[in-house]
């Protein structure tokens, strides 16, 4: 199994437009969440799905963030409209049996 | 919900010395517990863990310990080296993968 994979690695957009981060989980692992890294916050949980289904998305900062979990398979994290403060590290990890398995993040900067 | 305490925020030691991160955690239902580690630009990944029944867990230099009772656990690393050096963060979760919540991190530098 190739793990946890995450695109785009990077992403640099301008302020006020959609970025969309995907996140393709371990085959097997029925929770997935998203983690946002930043140097002031650390690791902040974000949202979680249990077999495809948001479970806890009382993290996502603001109605600018949403996910979505259309199948086993991939999830996306989008923000819309973008800002500065948006930026960080986004992770996603897929779990089973409490064990988190960390995609390789997407570091998103916004100018 | 959940909230987890981690310190220090920041851990210098001299090779070969120990170093003790510590963690506290507010619900008592919680009954997993995992240590990460976070190499610079890499992603955070498993090093040891410890499930709430029992109390302490040995892997080559590293250990974990868990108190229930007072809901703390820590990580221990003993004979420490350079490559150590990293961000390593606590977590707790409700075990089976439910909500997963992380301390703040601690970042060790493991002097040569």
């Amino acid at each position: 199994d190739a793990g946890v994979i995450q695109s785009p690695r990077h992403e640099v957009t301008e302020m006020g437009q959609e970025v969309t981060l995907r996140c393709k989980p371990i085959s097997g692992h029925d929770y997935l969440f998203w983690y946002r890294q930043t140097m002031m916050r650390g690791l902040e949980l974000l949202i979680y799905f249990n077999n495809n289904v948001p479970i806890d998305d009382s993290g996502m900062p603001e109605d600018r963030f949403s996910a979505k979990m259309p199948n086993a398979s991939f999830s996306t994290l989008k923000i819309q409209p973008s800002e500065p403060r948006d930026s960080a590290v986004y992770f996603c990890a897929s779990v089973k049996r409490g064990e988190a398995f960390f995609g390789q993040g997407t570091r998103l900067t916004v100018v | 919900g959940e909230n987890v305490e981690q310190h220090p925020s920041t851990l210098s030691v001299q090779e070969g010395d120990s170093a003790v991160i510590k963690c506290t955690y507010s619900d008592s239902a919680s009954n997993y517990f995992p240590w990460y580690k976070q190499e610079l630009g890499k992603r955070p990944q498993l090093i040891i863990d410890i499930r709430s029944n029992v109390g302490e867990k040995k892997d080559q230099r590293i250990a974990v310990t868990l108190n229930k009772t007072a809901k703390h656990f820590s990580l221990h690393i003993t004979e420490t080296q350079p490559e150590d050096s990293a961000v390593y963060f606590c977590a707790v979760s409700l075990g089976g993968g439910f909500k997963t919540i992380f301390g703040a991190g601690t970042r060790l530098f493991v002097k040569a």
